[in-house]
């Protein structure tokens, strides 16, 4: 399948600084990517949808002051805590739509686990 | 607003029995429903998936049922092995072109 790039694997920071995550699609190009966070042991909540060229999509409840999303271009999109609160300690995931003939699967990064002292 | 549900929370089977989760969805205009597998600390893995004008698919040991109607789809695993135990995710990616995932099952094969 599509590969989905992810760095950093681990992020280890202190608390009020801003932290930033990068997606890449490596193999096709991505014009919308998504942002999910994942505590223990729970699901994946979507946090946003990002769409290359215009402003990112927030679900309910996100702050989009507080996650900065960015989609550049067809391979990029990034995510940036800002002023990190222990809270805001997790696991991010991206993912990126490939079109597989006529279908479009999503592919997912390697996740971040942010760590918020 | 778009909601998928995912039943049982964790499942425990013995090696070689079947292991079957069930998730529901909302949005009826959903048209594709794959299925991940995640292990602890890694990203979830595409393992099988069907789209809404298809009843049943199968891959080897795994296979996905579909019943519109109702808005249920489910994952059977047969003839389990101890690599089979992780987590398993439902999705349904929805009329708003998102994908939504159901809670999680976390699958035990006991050797």
């Amino acid at each position: 399948g599509a590969v989905v790039s992810q760095h950093p694997s681990w992020v280890i920071c202190k608390s009020g600084t801003s932290v930033k995550i990068e997606c890449r699609s490596l193999d096709f190009q991505a014009t919308t990517m998504f942002w999910y966070r994942q505590f223990p042991k729970q699901s994946l909540m979507l946090m946003a949808t990002s769409n290359e060229g215009s402003k990112a999509t927030y679900e309910q409840g996100v702050e989009k002051d507080k996650f900065l999303i960015n989609h550049a271009s067809l391979t990029l999109s990034t995510l940036t805590v800002t002023s990190a609160h222990p809270e805001d300690s997790s696991f991010y995931i991206c993912s990126a739509r490939d079109r597989v003939g006529l279908n479009e699967k999503l592919f997912f990064g390697s996740g971040t686990q942010l760590s918020v002292l | 607003g778009e909601n998928v549900e995912q039943h049982p929370s964790t499942l425990s089977v013995q090696e070689g029995d079947s292991a079957v989760i069930k998730c529901t969805y909302s949005d009826s205009a959903s048209n594709y429903f794959p299925w991940y597998k995640q292990e602890l600390g890694k990203r979830p893995q595409l393992i099988i998936d069907i789209r809404s004008n298809v009843g049943e698919k199968k891959d080897q040991r795994i296979a996905v049922t579909l019943n519109k109607t109702a808005k249920h789809f489910s994952l059977h695993i047969t003839e389990t092995q101890p690599e089979d135990s992780a987590v398993y995710f439902c999705a349904a990616h929805t009329g708003g072109f998102k994908t939504i995932f159901g809670a999680g099952t976390r699958l035990f094969v006991k050797a």
